[in-house]
């Protein structure tokens, strides 16, 4: 399975601040999945982000709070824009396992856990 | 659209007992099925999956059959041990879009 190591594990974050949440696999993957896990709740798909393509966002979702960057095969970013508390969650970036467990078996990383103030 | 319905928690039982976690499914076509468990601190992975009807999948003692006539999933366990706590996510796979659907999880207690 791929090895997917994310940043910041965790952040206390102002009202209206931005930040922005690292995602690195450790092999090239085509689609990366971004995820949130609300306090309690299950975990929602945010966006699919492919490389050289616009990211693909789920309905509730849009570009201008959460945009994201896939600049090559290893690598994407999400951003949560201008937080307010009910941004607080857990963000989890996820793959597809191409090591032959089969379709759709997502390797998840082990999330950013923030909390708006 | 897909959906997942899961037993709600929290669920708690005496170590050895016996596990059974309710989820069913609505989805076009035969999507694959999958459970995924989250322990305490620990970030979310596979506990098993069934990629076509009949198909059991098994784990650690646990295991699911994907019951097409029902659009089941559940997942057992014969005798639970305290090192099963943990939270359970019953998830539908979405084809050629490669995520997946997730219930809303199972928080799951073993007294000893």
């Amino acid at each position: 399975s791929a090895v997917i190591s994310q940043k910041p594990s965790r952040d206390i974050c102002q009202r209206g601040t931005s930040l922005t949440i690292q995602c690195q696999v450790d092999s090239q993957v085509t689609m990366m999945f971004w995820y949130r896990q609300q306090p309690g709740q299950s975990l929602t798909l945010i966006a699919t982000a492919n490389q050289g393509s616009e990211a693909t966002y789920e309905s509730g979702f849009v570009i201008d709070k959460f945009p994201i960057s896939r600049p090559n095969l290893t690598f994407s970013t999400l951003t949560v824009s201008n937080m307010s508390p009910e941004d607080s969650s857990i963000y989890l970036c996820s793959v597809e396992d191409r090591g032959g467990s089969g379709a759709n078996v997502l390797t998840f990383g082990a999330g950013s856990r923030l909390t708006v103030l | 659209g897909d959906s997942v319905t899961q037993m709600e928690g929290p669920v708690t039982l005496s170590e050895e007992a016996f596990l059974t976690i309710n989820c069913t499914y609505t989805a076009t076509g035969y999507p694959s099925l999958f459970w995924y468990v989250q322990y305490p601190g620990e970030g979310l992975q596979l506990l098993l999956k069934a990629t076509k009807a009949d198909d059991k999948g098994s784990n650690k003692g646990f295991e699911a059959t994907y019951r097409k006539e029902t659009t089941s999933f559940h997942l057992e366990k014969g005798s639970v041990q305290v090192s099963d706590s943990a939270v359970y996510f019953c998830a539908l796979g979405r084809g050629s879009q490669g995520n997946l659907i997730f219930g809303k999880g199972t928080k799951l207690s073993v007294k000893p």
